[in-house]
């Protein structure tokens, strides 16, 4: 079965920083871009950043640009989310997602059950 | 950036109702449009990708279309198990935004 699963969440003061992985199972990590989405408790939801294939393009929301750091280990099919600067509107459930390459175009099919980042003091 | 605007933002229909859901993109997107559907507590699953084409073993009901700026899902026939959240996405450029969600409850 095709899986990811993250860990890393928990509770943090602002200003702090925590490291999400997110592993993959089922399928070899290498082959497909990944995502990071995340939810903030009772709203909708809001993509994170991308990273491709082989970490060549990485594009990051503008919400935690120069604050979140993607990344990924083929090797041990994994993938990273570092988050610095950690501030209260960063609470929110992250989800890791595979990217779905077809018809030239890109979806997220499969996705994590999420881990959940508090951010307060 | 390429803001996603859904409506209505919350319906409630019968089961065996024809429902639709609209999206509207701030500009062009060609196809690159994705539906989800979240249930509370849990992660969105993917129902339909490049704005008609339905994923594997998404039941047949479910339907998209729509191309440039303003798409549609659809339930042909609805049924109890479809409760939930549904969400638009565009994929046509970064950042890969969301819209606001459409809850949809059973009456």
């Amino acid at each position: 079965e095709e899986q990811l699963v993250e860990s890393g969440g928990g509770f943090v003061q602002p200003g702090g920083s925590l490291r999400l992985s997110c592993a993959a199972s089922g399928f070899t990590l290498r082959s497909y871009s990944m995502n990071w989405v995340r939810q903030a408790p009772g709203k909708g939801l809001e993509w994170v950043s991308y990273i491709s294939g082989s970490s060549a393009t990485i594009y990051y929301a503008d919400s935690v640009k120069g604050r979140f750091t993607i990344s990924r280990d083929n090797v041990r099919n994994s993938l990273y989310l570092q988050m610095n600067s950690l501030r209260a509107v960063d609470t929110a459930v992250y989800y890791c997602a595979r990217g779905y390459y077809q018809s030239g175009m890109d979806s997220f099919d499969i996705w994590g059950q999420g881990t959940l980042v508090t951010v307060s003091s | 950036d390429i803001q996603m605007t859904q409506s209505p933002s919350s319906l409630s229909a019968s089961v065996g109702d024809r429902v639709t859901v609209t999206c509207r993109a701030s500009q062009s997107i060609s196809f690159y449009l994705n539906w989800y559907q979240q249930k509370s507590g849990k992660a969105p699953k993917l129902l339909i990708y490049a704005a008609s084409t339905l994923y594997t073993g998404v039941p047949s009901r479910f339907s998209g279309s729509g191309s440039g700026t303003d798409f549609t899902l659809t339930i042909g026939s609805l049924q109890p198990e479809d409760f939930g959240t549904y969400y638009c996405q565009q994929t046509y450029s970064a950042p890969l935004t969301f819209g606001g969600g459409t809850k949809v409850e059973i009456k």
